[in-house]
């Protein structure tokens, strides 16, 4: 098995960076990907392959992975962006996902 | 347009089989580097990645589900159908699936709007 750890919440203030950290063994030699989970919604991904933004994905999202940690940044934080953050990794032919961060913009 | 919908009864009972089924457009489950995979958020908890099966009918599962998880696909229907043995109450949650990229890594890019699954003992 293979574990992620994210830490539970993080507050920040709009027009803030947001930095939402992720950690693993080696996480660094395996590509993350992050979600948005808003309530009531199904996740969207964000970030993919690292650093790769899907298409629709604001700017401002941005990632980075290396080492033990994966990081999501979210530059200019609105209010919009207040939500459950997931990375994801994959190892041994299994996906696993970290315990979330909830984001709180205000 | 990728599309995913998940359907299934509500409500099942503790030891029963539960049968969701993924119907989706937008893509081919017999494309190289594509697979479906299904997932779950218990109320208040994390996601938990299930089962995975690919274009080329490869099944993977979560290893502490395994025994109890069936994955497959209908490729002329567009549709995957998981199947999870001995319902327990603790197996109440959100059920999603959504397409996943196997290259170069897996990554799920389209999701489902998911179907709440409650189990009574």
């Amino acid at each position: 098995s293979y574990e992620l750890t994210q830490e539970p919440s993080l507050s920040v203030s709009p027009g803030q960076t947001a930095s939402i950290t992720c950690s693993g063994d080696k996480l660094g030699n395996k590509y993350a990907a992050w979600y948005q989970k808003k309530p009531g919604q199904s996740p969207v991904l964000v970030i993919f392959q690292d650093a790769e933004r899907p298409s629709g994905i604001p700017e401002r999202f941005s990632g980075s992975n290396s080492g033990n940690t994966a990081t999501l940044t979210i530059s200019g934080t609105q209010v919009v962006d207040e939500a459950d953050y997931f990375c994801q990794a994959w190892d041994s032919s299994t996906v696993f996902f970290g315990g979330g961060t909830k984001l709180t913009v205000l | 347009q990728v599309t995913l919908r998940e359907s299934g009864p509500a409500l099942v009972k503790s030891t029963q089989t539960l049968t969701l089924t993924c119907t989706f457009s937008g893509f081919s489950l017999t494309t190289g580097g594509v697979g479906v995979s299904w997932i779950r958020q218990p109320p208040g908890k994390a996601l938990e990645w299930l089962a995975l099966i690919d274009w080329d009918d490869n099944q993977y599962y979560t290893t502490s589900l395994k025994t109890r998880l069936t994955i497959s696909k209908d490729t002329s229907k567009n549709q995957v159908v998981l199947t999870m043995t001995n319902m327990d109450p603790v197996d109440t949650a959100t059920y999603y699936c959504a397409r996943t990229r196997t290259t170069p890594h897996w990554y799920l890019d389209h999701w489902g709007q998911g179907t709440l699954i409650t189990v009574s003992s």
